[in-house]
């Protein structure tokens, strides 16, 4: 089955930087982008962008852009996401997400147990 | 980018009541309109894609509708699982957007 397999929490200081991990397994990996979304404690979705884990390109909001950096080790099934200089508005748990293709665009089938960030000094 | 706004935010309903959560795009998306549920302290789950189409697994008293910027959530008969918060969600154009949620809660 399916399953996508985030790191733990953690707990950084703002300026800092965080990775995230997204082991998945049950599937081809290369033949699903992925994507990042992330939610603020008491707060809605918000998407941060995503990586073909094919080619390693990738296409980040703009509201990231300059910050976030998505990757990929094809070899063990795994996207990462690191976000830097990091303040206290980026405490959230941080998911990432499988994306499958309809004839309306993309849906997100498949999403990891979350990553919570927490930002404190 | 493509704002999305649901109606209620939210909404107090009961065991067996049919419940419809209504979601507006700011611009024409076609179908291109998907609807997640979240349980509390859980990772949001897909329930319908398209607009219409039930994602695999998920139960029949789940239905979408709609086309171009007006689109519905609908439960027929709730249970005692469904109490959650939905989003809705536009595929349309980068960047996907989502809506702020309806939280459903027991009355």
């Amino acid at each position: 089955q399916v399953q996508l397999v985030q790191s733990g929490a953690e707990v950084k200081k703002p300026g800092a930087s965080v990775h995230v991990s997204c082991k998945a397994s049950g599937y081809n990996f290369t033949g699903y982008y992925m994507h990042w979304v992330r939610q603020a404690p008491g707060q809605g979705l918000e998407w941060m962008g995503w990586i073909n884990p094919n080619s390693g390109g990738t296409n980040y909001a703009q509201k990231f852009q300059g910050r976030v950096t998505m990757t990929r080790d094809t070899s063990i099934s795994t996207a990462y996401m690191e976000l830097s200089s990091l303040r206290s508005d980026d405490t959230a748990v941080y998911y990432c997400a499988r994306v499958v293709y309809s004839n309306y665009g993309e849906n997100l089938d498949y999403w990891g147990q979350g990553t919570l960030v927490t930002v404190s000094s | 980018d493509i704002q999305m706004t649901q109606s209620p935010s939210s909404l107090s309903a009961s065991v067996g009541d049919r419940v419809t959560i209504t979601c507006r795009a700011s611009q024409s998306i076609s179908s291109h309109l998907n609807w997640y549920q979240q349980i509390p302290g859980k990772a949001p789950k897909l329930l319908i894609y398209a607009a219409s189409s039930l994602q695999s697994g998920v139960p029949s008293r789940f239905s979408g509708s709609g086309s171009g910027t007006d689109f519905t959530l609908t439960i027929s008969s709730l249970q005692p699982e469904d109490f959650a918060t939905y989003y809705c969600q536009q595929s349309y154009s980068t960047p996907i957007t989502f809506g702020q949620g309806t939280r459903l809660e027991i009355k």
